[in-house]
């Protein structure tokens, strides 16, 4: 059964960047039929896509967060991680980590997600 | 890209249906069949109900069915059940390697 995982700090002060990392288990990160994607949702909010990236390299990010995202894939590792810089409190929020299908674009494995808090 | 629209809440007493609505654009939901709906508990990660508009995935019951007309996808729960009561959260592939989520709606089993 395949098994997602994020781990990394859950404080970050403002300005500063937030680094995340999802441990894929029970299944290879390099899959040609699948992204690994971060999502995130603020406290009572709703869902935000952030970006994926494929076991090749690339990365894609959403529009709105792109100048401060990067994703990236280790496959040694089984690993994909996270960076998101110049934080606010804007950006607190649970971070989850998925695999997204290569066709269809849905994401059928989510890990359980990790509370990042902005604050000084 | 703008989030899809959904209605922040949905509800109706066991036993009966309830249909949630997705609208997007051309860009987004009416462009493609690549629609997907979560549900999420409080306090867990959202699982996958419904894939590619109108497939379940296994372990997924059939009361929970998929469609789409246009620009506007919908969800529909047949024969609620207390289990049902959730957040629903409607995606869409959007082009350029990009997905886009809906505000979420609130399902209440009344």
């Amino acid at each position: 059964q395949l098994r997602l995982q994020e781990s990394g700090p859950g404080l970050v002060k403002p300005s500063e960047t937030l680094s995340l990392t999802c441990t894929v288990s029970g299944g290879s990160i390099s899959s040609s039929d699948h992204y690994w994607g971060w999502i995130r949702q603020p406290p009572g909010k709703g869902l935000e896509w952030i970006g994926s990236v494929y076991y090749g390299g690339s990365s894609y990010y959403n529009p709105s967060l792109n100048s401060r995202v990067t994703i990236l894939v280790d496959t040694s590792r089984n690993q994909f991680s996270l960076n998101l810089r110049s934080v606010t409190a804007a950006d607190t929020a649970v971070y989850f980590c998925a695999r997204l299908m290569y066709y269809g674009d849905y994401l059928d494995y989510w890990g359980q997600g990790n509370l990042v808090t902005v604050s000084s | 890209q703008s989030a899809l629209t959904q209605p922040p809440s949905a509800s109706g007493p066991p036993g009966q249906s309830v249909t949630i609505s997705c609208t997007g654009t051309s860009n987004d939901v009416g462009g493609y069949n690549y629609v997907s709906w979560y549900q999420q508990h409080p306090g867990k990660a959202p699982q996958l109900m419904i894939y590619e508009v109108i497939k379940r995935p296994s372990g997924v019951p059939d009361r929970f069915s998929g469609s789409k007309s246009g620009n506007t996808a919908s969800l529909t729960v047949s024969g609620l059940q207390a289990e049902d009561e959730a957040d629903y959260y409607c995606s869409s592939y959007a082009g350029s390697n990009n997905v886009v989520f809906g505000g979420g709606t609130k399902l209440t089993v009344l």
